[in-house]
């Protein structure tokens, strides 16, 4: 059966350090995977997707970017945090039509 | 035209009665109609969906109702308990460039359901 898994559940950083959230999904090959960030509120903003190894596809400008170095693998990543950049983060992948996307368990960051 | 439109922002039940979080959407290409289901501090969880051919769809005590001709959509939570209380989602499907698909998210329906 197909899991995804998303690590660390909870981070604290500093404003200015760097970022690295993990993302794979076992069971399944060629998956389209997305970050998504939830701010305080409950909105679910999409930030990047990949269809691929080494593709990616940025929705809003900002602080963050992201790679997928293998098929199952996708990294959210920051250079140097914002105050801005606390939020929840979450990884999903989409195992195709009929069905809906299937979330990672999230990350709550926390820049201070 | 890619925005999908949730309404209440918040809701709140008591026990036993019917929940109703409605959805509309403006994009006729979107072609497949999600459900998600939050608890604090996880992840959304897919609760039921539906595709555009379709009027209804119920599974248990969750349904989706869809008027394709408004461009609306909504759920149906009967016999609402309190262990429903949580942030629901209504989203909906269209391509995104290639073979790529993307969800479309409402904002969201805290709902709460006091015993």
């Amino acid at each position: 059966s197909q899991t995804i898994h998303q690590w660390p559940a909870t981070l604290v950083q500093p404003v200015g350090s760097p970022l690295s959230l993990e993302c794979t999904v076992e069971g399944t090959s060629n998956p389209n995977l997305y970050w998504y960030r939830q701010a305080a509120g409950r909105g679910l903003q999409l930030l990047f997707y990949s269809v691929g190894i080494g593709q990616i596809s940025s929705e809003v400008p900002q602080n963050l970017s992201a790679s997928r170095p293998q098929d199952r693998q996708f990294i959210l990543s920051s250079k140097k945090l914002l105050l801005s950049d606390s939020g929840f983060y979450l990884c999903a992948w989409n195992p195709g039509y009929p069905y809906g996307y299937t979330f990672g368990s999230g990350t709550r960051l926390t820049v201070v | 035209q890619q925005q999908v439109k949730q309404s209440p922002q918040s809701l709140i039940v008591q026990k036993g009665g019917i929940s109703i979080i409605n959805c509309a959407y403006e994009n006729t290409a979107f072609d497949y109609f999600p459900w998600y289901q939050q608890f604090p501090g996880k992840g959304p969880a897919l609760l039921i969906a539906i595709r555009p051919d379709v009027s209804e769809k119920k599974e248990g005590r969750f349904t989706i109702s869809f008027n394709k001709s408004a461009k609306q959509f909504s759920l149906h939570i009967m016999d609402s308990q309190p262990g429903d209380s949580a942030t629901y989602f209504c989203a909906a499907r269209g391509k995104s460039g290639g073979s790529n698909y993307k969800l479309t998210f409402g904002k969201g329906t805290l709902l709460t359901v006091n015993p």
